[in-house]
């Protein structure tokens, strides 16, 4: 299996533009999650999905965050308008059903808002 | 509530030594423990996973931690550090209930002299 898929893999942009992060997890998977990691607050859970069905989306930090998933081979987290402080690294992971699950993280998207 | 707590935000050591990390938890009950790891520019990838079975879990690249019930801890260790280890660690726990919802410590960074 090729593992999770996020892209792009880096991303600039400028204040106010729209970003549209996107992610395959793996086939197969019941879950999907967003995470955002900066150096100020670490690793942060945005949103999570279970069958494509929003659980928790208590983390998302305003309403210029949007997430959605269409299809178990797809999601994508979109900012809009993005603002400097989005500028960081957000990560999709996908697992299996089960608190003991493991959950396997995609490479990342590197995001800076100028 | 589940909550984990990171010892030592760095550690330092040399290549040929023993690696400890520190991690205690905080869980209302027998817990789902996981270590991960994020080499720079890097996803986050699954060292090991304490999932109830034997105390003394075993992991990639030589690494093992143990569960501590007493302690309310999971500590990494390596008997011989190399110098590809050099990157961040994560302990994380699994939130209880049904879902997969993952509280991550706030990391140790462990850098490996020559």
């Amino acid at each position: 299996d090729a593992g999770v898929i996020q892209s792009p893999r880096h991303e600039v942009t400028e204040m106010g533009q729209e970003v549209t992060l996107r992610c395959k997890p793996i086939s197969g998977h019941d879950y999907l999650f967003w995470y955002r990691q900066t150096m100020m607050r670490g690793l942060e859970l945005l949103i999570y999905f279970n069958n494509n069905v929003p659980i928790d989306d208590s983390g998302m930090p305003e309403d210029r965050f949007s997430a959605k998933m269409p299809n178990a081979s797809f999601s994508t987290l979109k900012i809009q308008p993005s603002e400097p402080r989005d500028s960081a690294v957000y990560f999709c992971a996908s697992s299996r059903a089960g608190r003991e699950e493991t959950q396997y993280f995609g490479p990342g998207t590197r995001l800076l808002v100028l | 509530a589940q909550s984990v707590t990171q010892l030592d935000s760095h550690v330092s050591v040399s290549e040929g030594t023993p690696v400890l990390l520190r991690c205690n938890y905080s869980s209302s009950y027998s817990p789902s423990l996981f270590w991960y790891v994020q080499h720079p520019n890097k996803g986050l990838q699954l060292l090991l996973k304490y999932t109830s079975a034997a105390t003394l879990v075993k992991g990639i690249n030589g690494f093992e931690a143990e569960f501590k019930k007493s302690e309310t801890s999971f500590h990494l260790t390596k008997p011989s550090a190399h110098m590809s280890d050099a990157a961040e660690y994560f302990c994380v726990v699994s939130l209880s209930g049904g879902y997969n919802k993952l509280i991550f410590g706030a990391g140790t960074r462990l850098a490996v002299h020559p």
